[in-house]
């Protein structure tokens, strides 16, 4: 079935490394793949988006990576802060008929330490 | 700031209350979303209305009642919730479905 998930759910690194966090999906049909940040008592904020039909896309600091191979998603944060802690959801939308709801990954807790 | 407004951002309420939740958005978005977050989680849709029309009801209970009065206003009427209905709920819009969603920062219910 229809699934995004995560490999870990917690990642904890130092303050000015780079963080990786992954993300696998099930079906080949996903067109649109979105990253969210969301912090404590906040909603999901955008971070950045990718479509299928690329291989990679970088925004200020962050850079997504889609390997529709393997059906790996990941996003990278160069020089990571104490503001980049949070949760991050991956998030694709479908192609077709119905499936172009948003579905989320379960998550992952990302901790910066000082 | 969130361009997605929501009130109130809490609320507690009996379970024979009647309340509702608003979210309001001025991007000109013409899609608009209800999703419920517990606690740990990741966000679960809810509803989709597109075009003012509800396009998607993922199988909500009635006692939820989702209503856009126009494009910019999206509420979510509440009756006979139970406590396992208390969540952070969450409003979105977004340009179509194939464009980021913008969230607001959510209404926390509690169910007493």
């Amino acid at each position: 079935g229809e699934s995004v998930g995560l490999h870990l759910p917690t990642l904890s690194v130092q303050e000015g490394d780079n963080s990786i966090i992954n993300c696998a999906y099930s079906n080949s049909a996903s067109d649109y793949f979105i990253w969210y940040k969301q912090e404590s008592g906040k909603g999901p904020q955008f971070i950045i988006d990718i479509r299928s039909n690329m291989d990679k896309r970088q925004g200020q600091r962050v850079t997504v990576l889609l390997n529709k191979t393997v059906k790996h998603l990941s996003l990278q944060i160069a020089a990571t802060q104490p503001g980049d802690s949070a949760v991050y959801f991956c998030a694709r939308v479908g192609s077709g008929g119905s499936n172009y709801k948003l579905t989320f990954g379960k998550g992952t807790l990302l901790t910066v330490n000082p | 700031d969130t361009e997605v407004t929501q009130t109130p951002k809490h609320l507690v309420m009996g379970m024979t209350n009647k309340k509702s939740l608003k979210c309001e958005q001025h991007m000109g978005h013409r899609a608009m979303y209800w999703y419920k977050q517990k606690a740990k989680k990741p966000p679960e849709l809810m509803f989709v209305y597109s075009y003012e029309k509800l396009s998607i009801n993922e199988s909500v209970p009635s006692r939820f009642s989702p209503e856009c009065p126009n494009s910019s206003l999206l509420n979510l009427h509440l009756h006979a919730l139970q406590p396992e209905d208390s969540a952070l709920y969450l409003c979105a819009s977004s340009q179509d479905y194939y464009q980021p969603q913008h969230f607001g920062d959510g209404t926390r219910l509690s169910i007493l």
